[in-house]
């Protein structure tokens, strides 16, 4: 079965330009997570949705930062304008919780530079 | 605020050697999950156990075990016999929902 896909792999653009991050979920998994790694702060959630539904995004670091799930095959992390702060790993996991113990299955990240 | 500690920034071990990182994390929760993952240098997240807070026995897989003092709200890992390929970051998230909690890591590092 295939994990979770996430593109592309590396980005390197330019302060000020926009970036979208892309995600698919592992079929059939009905959550979705967005997390940010950087040295400083370790892994962060950013937000994550259910049933294509945002739930919770309190992570987001502020308006600059966007995320949509129009099906449940599909996911994009949007940053406009982008800054070099942004730097980071970002992270796309999905999960099936039919019960408490269902792990979360990331992808492989996505590592995003701000020059 | 609901936490994860890992006390422990780095820690090495002999290849074939035992070695146990400490995990110790704070929730008010009464049902809830833990896990223990690895990041390699090639930075994909890997599961590598999984223990039910409402189980008293102690999960193991292969040669990944955890030590779980509810009580104490600590939850360690032992690798036994290590292999090179160990060699990661490791993570003790935990979990009461959809959400996990993840602490700052453990390096490890695998001396051949």
């Amino acid at each position: 079965d295939a994990g979770v896909i996430q593109s592309p792999r590396h980005e390197v653009t330019e302060m000020g330009q926009e970036v979208t991050l892309r995600c698919k979920p592992i079929s059939g998994h009905d959550y979705l997570f967005w997390y940010r790694q950087t040295m400083m702060r370790g892994l962060e959630l950013l937000i994550y949705f259910n049933n294509n539904v945002p739930i919770d995004d309190s992570g987001m670091p502020e308006d600059r930062f966007s995320a949509k799930m129009p099906n449940a095959s599909f996911s994009t992390l949007k940053i406009q304008p982008s800054e070099p702060r942004d730097s980071a790993v970002y992270f796309c996991a999905s999960s099936n919780y039919v019960s408490l113990n269902q792990p979360q299955h990331f992808g492989d990240g996505t590592r995003l530079s701000i020059l | 605020a609901q936490t994860v500690t890992q006390s422990q920034p780095e820690m090495s071990v002999q290849e074939a050697e035992t070695v146990t990182l400490s995990c110790t994390y704070d929730t008010s929760e009464s049902d809830y999950y833990l896990f223990w993952y690895k990041q390699p240098p090639s930075r994909q997240m890997i599961l590598v156990i999984r223990q039910e807070a409402y189980k008293q026995q102690n999960a193991t897989e292969n040669r990944f075990s955890v030590n779980f003092q509810k009580a104490a709200k600590s939850f360690s890992l032992k690798i036994s016999d290590s292999q090179l390929g160990d060699a990661a970051m490791y993570f003790c998230p935990w979990s009461s929902g959809s959400r996990l909690t993840f602490g700052e890591g453990t390096q490890l590092t695998v001396n051949p």
